[in-house]
């Protein structure tokens, strides 16, 4: 079945660069998506990738994807507070539902 | 611009008692519709999805239910609540490119 894993914590000084990993068991997944959660807040849409695609950048976020080891990282540059949340990985499957699987999410904290 | 409206923001309620959250979605036709949980400090766990009105697909089996009587409105149901339906409801859309946009959520604390 699907299953997408994501490490818990993240702890980074501002200014420095956040990686966040994840991985995903479905080799059909077709858009892989990051998604960011601030306290009491819904998801927002950070980025996504499209499954034949190795590297997007997107100003201060990159998001890199090894099909073959089926990873998936997001890069935050030159991170500030404002970046403290929960990040989540997200896959879809190529049906008809559009349904993403979400990861646990990681949560970022920036320290000043 | 399409946006999407969820409420109430919070809500706390008895145990045994109904539910009823709504979610509208404006500036799209025919929308794939979705409802999230998220427990404390968990992931996401998809409760139901639409493709269309009066088309529900449930994900896990549960003491909750979903309608959608109109192409934009969705709504999420319990006759009877249970301590463990305390949570955090996502209520969300599909865009292009089969990205998902939520709403802000509606806290459910049931006591």
């Amino acid at each position: 079945g699907e299953d997408v894993e994501q490490s818990l914590f993240l702890s980074v000084r501002e200014g420095d660069s956040s990686v966040i990993n994840c991985t995903y068991t479905d080799s059909s997944s077709t858009y892989l998506y990051w998604y960011k959660q601030e306290p009491g807040a819904g998801l927002q849409l950070l980025t996504y990738i499209f499954s034949n695609m190795d590297m997007k950048q997107d100003q201060r976020l990159t998001v890199l994807l090894n099909k073959k080891d089926k990873h998936l990282s997001l890069r935050i540059a030159d991170t500030q507070t404002g970046d403290s949340a929960i990040y989540f990985c997200a896959e879809t499957l190529m049906d008809s539902s559009y349904k993403l699987i979400f990861g646990s999410g990681t949560r970022l904290l920036v320290r000043p | 611009s399409q946006t999407i409206h969820q409420w109430p923001a919070t809500l706390v309620q008895p145990v045994g008692s109904p539910l009823s959250l709504e979610c509208t979605v404006e500036g799209t036709s025919n929308p794939n519709l979705y409802w999230y949980r998220q427990a404390a400090g968990r992931g996401l766990q998809l409760l139901f999805y639409s493709v269309g009105i009066g088309q529900i697909s449930s994900e896990v089996p549960q003491n909750l239910s979903a309608s959608r009587p109109q192409d934009r409105q969705f709504i999420l149901s319990s006759k009877k609540l249970l301590l463990s339906d305390s949570g955090f409801y996502l209520c969300a859309w599909s865009g292009m490119e089969r990205t998902l946009h939520f709403g802000n959520g509606t806290r459910l604390t049931v006591t």
